[in-house]
């Protein structure tokens, strides 16, 4: 069984502080999703990495997957409230399905 | 072009009784997949559909159902309800079975009183 360990699993931050959501694995995955979640709603795709080592930007948020392809990590600069929300990483694999982490309620206050 | 959509959004029901949950894929997308979203267990697979053929399936008891219809529409199905079932059920649509981007409607919330 493939599973994915997200930390921290809460995190409280002021508005303009930086931040590292990490995502591990002791399985290698050939890809690694992250999506974000607000109450109510579903949760919608930030980016996909496929390649070990690869490293991918959207705005002020970097998102990097391990060389081997069990790890990946979120980070984000000069968070804002809007930010704010569960941040779920999610694996492919062999399963042939996605595996999801536990996720990391961050909560960015102003 | 639209999202997926799930209805109804809201649900209360008996333990015992029987659901039915739906979902409309985004156009064009051909696979659909359900989740069940607890506080304490997380997202967890509970199957996928393609070409009206279950493709996958989680490791969920047989009280848990699905299918898909011609033009992508899928039903999912749980007969006798118990109280850990209540969650929030969640679809996603993609182009393809084990394509991974996934792309999620709202989610239906199931409560079983």
């Amino acid at each position: 069984t493939q599973l994915l360990e997200q930390s921290p699993q809460f995190l409280s931050i002021q508005e303009g502080e930086n931040l590292t959501v990490y995502c591990n694995s002791s399985s290698v995955f050939s890809s690694l999703q992250w999506y974000r979640q607000e109450p109510g709603e579903g949760p919608v795709l930030l980016v996909t990495v496929v390649t070990g080592g690869e490293v991918k930007k959207l705005k002020r948020l970097t998102f990097q997957f391990g060389d081997a392809r069990k790890d990946s990590s979120l980070h984000i600069t000069a968070a804002q409230p809007g930010d704010t929300g569960l941040y779920l990483c999610a694996g492919g694999g062999s399963a042939r399905q996605l595996t999801f982490g536990s996720g990391t309620q961050l909560t960015v206050l102003p | 072009k639209a999202g997926v959509t799930q209805t109804p959004r809201y649900l209360i029901k008996t333990r015992g009784q029987q659901v039915t949950l739906s979902c409309s894929p985004i156009s064009g997308h051909r696979s659909v997949s359900w989740y069940q979203q607890t506080p304490g267990q997380g997202l967890q697979f509970l199957f996928e559909y393609f070409s009206e053929t279950q493709r996958n399936k989680g490791n969920f008891p047989g009280r848990f159902s699905g299918r898909q219809f011609s033009n992508s529409r899928s039903e999912m199905n749980v007969s006798t309800l118990e109280l850990g079932d209540s969650a929030l059920y969640l679809c996603a649509s993609s182009l393809a079975p084990a394509i991974y981007e996934q792309y999620f409607g709202p989610g239906t919330r199931l409560t079983v009183t």
